[in-house]
């Protein structure tokens, strides 16, 4: 059973570019949450979603940010207009249900913005 | 806001040294505490967790206890190898229908030397 696969595991971008993100679930895993983690930082919540449906979306920025989830393929983590503080590791996790405290995360995206 | 705070590193340990990271947190309610462990490369993987005051959470020869009275849930380990070095992140959540919405502690770095 593959683990949770998130693609690319580096992505440059040149600021003002888009940044495409993805997310692959565990088989038979359904909800899907995004982090970011910043130098020095802990990680913080951005999104979760569950199959078409953003569930809860505090973490993220107001503006340039956003996320989906589509009832087939990976979920998608957009980031438009780049700038250098986007610059962070962005991770993505799974879990079979809503109410399981258990994640099983990604090995993470690196964005860097020149 | 809710919090977690963890001990700075990166700490450093002798092979068969006892291991102490202290984790503290605030929080309105009576969350659900966990440690999650991420290996060079890899995505977090959760280590243990508690679910009320005075569970012990206890894997892999690491222990932590729900401490109500201190806000604390500090992880230890009696005796190290190298292949424990890796990042420590101490984690809450407050939300039963959102187990996956964790709020982290900026981790902290722990090096084993043999």
């Amino acid at each position: 059973n593959a683990g949770v696969m998130q693609n690319p595991r580096h992505l440059v971008r040149r600021r003002g570019q888009e940044a495409r993100l993805r997310c692959s679930p565990m088989k038979g895993h359904s909800h899907v949450y995004w982090y970011r983690q910043l130098p020095e930082e802990g990680l913080k919540f951005m999104v979760y979603l569950q199959k078409e449906n953003i569930i809860d979306e505090s973490g993220m920025p107001k503006e340039r940010f956003s996320a989906e989830f589509p009832k087939e393929g990976p979920s998608i983590l957009r980031i438009q207009q780049v700038v250098r503080g986007d610059s962070a590791a962005y991770f993505c996790a799974s879990s079979p249900s809503g109410a399981n405290e258990k994640l099983f995360f990604g090995s993470g995206t690196q964005l860097s913005v020149l | 806001g809710d919090s977690v705070t963890q001990m700075e590193g990166p700490v450093t340990l002798s092979e068969e040294a006892f291991l102490t990271i202290n984790c503290t947190y605030t929080a309105t309610g009576y969350p659900s505490l966990f440690w999650y462990v991420q290996y060079p490369g890899e995505g977090l993987q959760l280590l243990l967790k508690a679910t009320k005051a005075d569970d012990k959470g206890s894997n892999k020869g690491f222990e932590a206890t729900y401490r109500k009275e201190t806000t604390s849930f500090h992880l230890e380990k009696g005796s190290v190898q190298v292949s424990d070095s890796a990042v420590y992140f101490c984690a809450l959540n407050m939300i039963y229908n959102q187990g996956g919405k964790l709020i982290f502690g900026q981790g902290t770095e722990l090096s084993v030397k043999p």
